[in-house]
């Protein structure tokens, strides 16, 4: 059973620019979480979608924004890009997410650099 | 709002010690308990679920534990190896609502393992 897919794993951008990030959930889970991990500020929740559905966002600036497709792929969207951005954006997957206690799994993530 | 702190924040052993990592929540009232390992630039490998109506889960040589009533989670890990040496971050899911599919971290412990 395959894991959990992103791509790409590295980015660099410029200041200004937009980046789009993707993630491929576990087959059959409908749930799907973006993080933003820095070194100061840890892992940091961004938004969860459930069936093409934002349930909940994190505390971010609206430039940050996401997307889910029918098939539970999932796409995570910044624009206007600034070097605070810089960081390791991760994705979990999880069959039902906040409902009950199901297992959350993890992709390697992106790194994005911005200069 | 829900706080997670791990002590301690960094550990260095040797090889074959038992040892035992510290996690501590601020609101009882979760669904799960997640620990997991972070290698350098890489993803979250998923180690061990507790549920809320679970004292303990064991998988091989790491053993997890919770006490929900103080907020406190320990991932014991016997007989360490240089192949243990990580990141290991504890991560609690609260109840639905506003908290779908969202996940708070711990800062982590860094954990060295020498021979």
């Amino acid at each position: 059973k395959a894991g959990v897919t992103q791509t790409p794993r590295y980015l660099i951008k410029t200041r200004g620019q937009q980046v789009t990030l993707s993630c491929s959930p576990i087959s059959g889970h409908r749930s799907v979480s973006w993080y933003q991990q820095t070194p100061g500020q840890g892992l940091q929740f961004l938004f969860e979608y459930f069936s093409e559905t934002q349930r909940n966002k994190g505390n971010f600036p609206g430039r940050f924004s996401g997307r889910q497709f029918s098939n539970s792929r999932s796409e995570m969207n910044v624009s206007t890009l600034e070097l605070g951005d810089s960081a390791l954006y991760l994705c979990a997957s999880s069959l039902l997410g906040g409902q009950g206690g199901t297992e959350a799994f993890f992709g390697q993530g992106t790194r994005l650099t911005v200069v | 709002k829900q706080e997670v702190t791990q002590i301690p924040a960094a550990l260095s052993v040797p090889e074959g010690e038992n040892l035992v990592l510290n996690c501590s929540f601020t609101d009882s009232a979760i669904y799960n308990l997640q620990w997991f390992r972070q290698d350098p630039g890489k993803g979250l490998t998923s180690l061990l679920l507790i549920q809320s109506s679970q004292r303990e889960q064991t998988s091989g040589r790491l053993n997890a534990s919770l006490d929900k009533s103080s907020g406190r989670s320990t991932l014991y890990i016997a007989a360490s190896q240089p192949g243990d040496s990580a990141t290991y971050l504890c991560a609690v899911r609260i109840g639905g609502g506003t908290s779908y599919g969202k996940l708070t971290f711990g800062q982590g412990t860094i954990l060295t393992v020498h021979p």
